[in-house]
């Protein structure tokens, strides 16, 4: 398996749903990224995982909760989105933190 | 600071014709600098990596440390092309985060 999949495709939720985004590779890579994209903008770091270990971009907004639950896995819980989280929400692998990056199909979300 | 600069959002040609995206960074260390491509309804990939030096469906790129440069080229343009075209700079980033530039949409006519 050589790809990064996720789960949903995509997402239609209210503000006051909690939802959880889902990510997989078994590629064994060690390091596990989320990044958002709005539209015709490029991706944006949110959070990073290596090695079960996170890394926050520190202008995320609380709402966006990570887990690792193993170096295979990786979710995104979200609570209280607010309209201007619908973005494209990619997650990407890395065999080693700063390696090429390989990227999921994404999860369109939409926050009503 | 670690910075990616793309100076065309969008850039037409036609077929046949050489396309150069154009990408300049910032950054005091040693670079790595990778291409992705963005095709419509498609994922986020990889096209090119600067330590490869490999050709990749006709498209070449070349680190130049004097200019901060690392423009992609192709010489003959094909419709398939089209796409969304991403410079971004990643090694000593922190996080291991990758600083894409804004973009460049490439059109190619028949």
């Amino acid at each position: 398996d050589t790809e990064v999949t996720q789960t949903p495709k995509h997402l239609v939720m209210g503000m006051t749903n909690k939802k959880s985004l889902k990510c997989e590779q078994h590629m064994g890579h060690r390091a596990m990224y989320w990044y958002k994209q709005k539209a015709k903008k490029p991706p944006e770091l949110m959070f990073v995982y290596s090695y079960e270990k996170l890394s926050i971009n520190e202008s995320v907004p609380s709402r966006f909760s990570p887990e690792c639950p193993n170096s295979s896995l990786l979710n995104l819980h979200l609570h209280a989105l607010q309209p201007e989280d619908s973005a494209l929400y990619l997650c990407a692998s890395s065999l080693r933190l700063g390696d090429e990056q390989f990227f999921g199909p994404g999860t369109r979300l939409t926050v009503l | 600071a670690q910075r990616v600069t793309q100076p065309e959002k969008l850039l037409s040609v036609f077929k046949g014709a050489p396309v150069e995206l154009k990408c300049n960074y910032s950054y005091s260390g040693s670079p790595e600098l990778f291409w992705y491509v963005q095709y419509s309804r498609q994922r986020l990939q990889l096209l090119l990596r600067h330590i490869s030096r490999e050709s990749i469906k006709g498209f070449t790129a070349d680190l130049n440390k004097g200019e901060t440069s690392f423009h992609l080229k192709k010489p003959f343009a094909q419709e398939e092309d089209s796409a969304m075209y991403y410079c971004a700079l990643g090694r000593g980033s922190t996080l291991g985060r990758l600083y894409f530039g804004r973009g460049t949409q490439l059109t190619v006519w028949p």
